[in-house]
């Protein structure tokens, strides 16, 4: 099994629409929570980071961690096609190791 | 300017050989990364550095030698090439470790390496 579990899609929604990423994890020893964005051929970007349970927001995406059910969400509101890119939830540790779910790709149609 | 870069961006080799990439950044970060991403998109770690001392060692094939001569550099030797070896390489850094407060990771462009 997987330290982190992400559904690889593909997801599609229309322009304007929310949409909606999670992950579960295994390991309750990480502690840091991440989500990043990559566009094909392209490094991928980090989008959000948190450390806490409960909900951050920045701008059209809110990222939730639940804890005690080791279950980590992205959502981004008002979708716009240049948001279509594949989403990768991240778990991190104080090293800094990160464990990488397998990547959500999105696709938003005009 | 770039905050990362790898050369090359493209290796196309045989099995058997071996191949160095090279990665830089000119953020002023004390950590750096290697990474591997398999053509299921899985991005996996392979090797972290801090303040050029190796932290991360996964469990990867000791053909695979990282070098940090000094913090803004990170280089990946691999010997003895093998057809699983083909995937993307990315490199990347970061101001302190993740459980920092000012901890962001930026990645570099990557590396796409062939081996046939």
């Amino acid at each position: 099994q997987k330290e982190v579990e992400q559904d690889p899609g593909p997801l599609s929604v229309p322009e304007g629409a929310i949409v909606s990423l999670n992950c579960t994890y295994s390991n309750s020893a990480f502690q840091y929570f991440m989500w990043y964005r990559q566009y094909s051929r392209k490094g991928p970007e980090l989008l959000m980071y948190t450390y806490s349970s409960g909900n951050k927001e920045d701008g059209r995406f809110t990222a939730q961690v639940d804890k005690s059910s080791k279950y980590i969400s992205l959502f981004i509101r008002d979708s716009q096609p240049s948001d279509s890119a594949t989403y990768l939830c991240a778990i991190g540790d104080s090293w800094g190791k990160l464990q990488f779910g397998a990547g959500t790709q999105v696709v938003v149609t005009p | 300017d770039t905050a990362v870069s790898q050369t090359p961006k493209y290796l196309v080799t045989q099995m058997g050989n071996d191949k160095s990439i090279k990665c830089e950044q000119n953020l002023g970060h004390d950590t750096m990364y290697w990474y591997k991403q398999d053509s299921k998109k899985f991005l996996k770690i392979m090797f972290s550095y801090n303040n050029k001392e190796l932290i991360i060692n996964e469990t990867v094939p000791n053909r695979f030698s990282p070098k940090s001569p000094d913090k803004a550099h990170l280089n990946l030797h691999i010997n003895s090439l093998e057809l699983g070896d083909s995937a993307v390489y990315f490199c990347a850094s970061s101001q302190g470790m993740v459980a920092s407060p000012t901890y962001e990771q930026y990645f570099g462009p990557g590396t796409r390496l062939t081996v046939t």
